[in-house]
This record gives structure tokens, sequence and C-alpha cells, in this order.
């Protein structure tokens, strides 16, 4: 059980354009979901927190109006890149966290969606 | 605020042998969780083990085991009888107890397994 699948896995766009990646919680509710960053031999950071029907939380540092994040049910969240650029590159990565789990609330992660800007 | 610092980039060990890779932490939360997460080169994030800041006993998992020093604020993997599957990064993470929040992660630990 708790499997979250991603898609695309793999998405190469052209500088300006816009692309949407969806996180899907298949077997659970999910009521947060998370995005992470991670570039290159590097480490994940977390973009931001989405909750179902409200408004995300973005980490210091993430443009909200580049970043677009929309949870709209509880096994869906996507992340539309905006006016995407090069720099824009990475491997995004998502979460989720299920309902009803208490403290322990572990996060489930995606197998990511790497995004090439050309 | 949360960080987590890993100070080893890479590390290296024989087949069967034992491995630990450290990891420190820092937090004002008096309730928090702390994590050691894998990913292999397919970069699938797999939990590996979890331990509750309560808790004062360590915890384990089959071969996998940490050495949690809360006053210290370090937060150590132990690996013994390393097996060729176990080469991969190795994440050291933390978020706080509600559960709200997202994972804070170390730079990783690129483990190295020698046959």
């Amino acid at each position: 059980g708790a499997v979250v699948s991603q898609h695309p896995s793999r998405v190469i766009c052209k500088s300006g354009t816009s692309v949407k990646i969806e996180c899907r919680s298949l077997d659970f509710q999910a009521t947060t979901m998370f995005w992470y960053r991670q570039f290159p031999k590097q480490s994940l950071m977390l973009m931001a927190t989405s909750n179902e029907g409200s408004k995300a939380t973005y980490e210091q540092g993430v443009e909200k109006d580049k970043f677009l994040i929309n949870h709209a049910s509880l096994t869906l969240s996507t992340l539309t890149v905006t006016s995407a650029h090069p720099e824009d590159s990475s491997f995004y990565i998502c979460s989720a966290r299920g309902m009803g789990q208490g403290r322990r609330n572990e996060q489930f992660f995606g197998p990511g969606t790497r995004l090439t800007v050309l | 605020a949360q960080t987590v610092t890993q100070s080893q980039p890479e590390m290296s060990v024989q087949e069967a042998e034992t491995v630990t890779l450290s990891c420190t932490y820092d937090t004002s939360e008096s309730d928090y969780y702390l994590f050691w997460y894998k990913q292999p080169p397919s970069r699938q994030m797999i939990l590996v083990i979890r331990q509750e800041a309560y808790k004062q006993q360590n915890a384990t998992e089959n071969r996998f085991s940490v050495n949690f020093q809360k006053a210290a604020k370090s937060f150590s993997l132990k690996i013994s009888d390393s097996q060729l599957g176990d080469a991969a990064m190795y994440f050291c993470a933390s978020r706080t107890g509600g559960g709200a929040d997202g994972l804070t992660f170390g730079k990783g630990t690129h483990l190295i397994i020698q046959p």
C-alpha cells in the first residue's frame, strides 16, 4: 500500500512554456502533499506544502507565481512551472501524507519528474 | 527552523562489513522525528529507518540501526553486513512532530559497497 505516482516521469520543454506535473496518491487519501526540488548531486529542498482545498504554503525563496500548486482533491496535487527557463531544470519530487495516521503521519514519496528546459 | 548536517559526502565499505553514516541536526522543537532515507540510482526515495525524539530506545530495522544521542543532537546510521544493494545516496532528515511540516534533508552521503 501507500503508493504515490507522478506524471510525467520526464519532460523536455522549450523556454517560456509552462509544464504541469501531477502527483497522485493511488491507494490512500492525502490531506497534505509536499513538493521538493533536487538539483543534480544535491539534496532535496522543500518548495511548498499543499493542503487539499486551500492555498499552498511556499518556502522562503520559492516564487509562488512561478510554481503554481493546486491540491484539488484528496488524491491529486499538481505543480505547474510557468514560463519555464533553463535554470528551472531539475528533479521534482512529491510526497503525500496520509489521513488518520496520527502522529506518525509518514510521508510517501513519488518517483519524481525530471524537467529539462531547453 | 531545522537544520540537518551530513559531513561525509562519500563513504566506502567492503561487502559484509559494517559502516556508520553520521548526521547531526539542530532544532528548537521539543517534538520531532528523525529519518534516514535511501535514494538509489532510480531516484525513488526509500525510508530506511525512523526515530521519534521522545523515545530513548534506538530504532532498529533488520541490518539498519541508529545511534540517537539527543543531547548531542546526533543521529548516526549503522549498516551491518553491508550488501551490494545498499549502495545508494543516504539522506538524513528531520521534521516536526505534528506531521504537518515537510522534511528537512541533509546533503547526503554517497555509500559505495566494495565487492
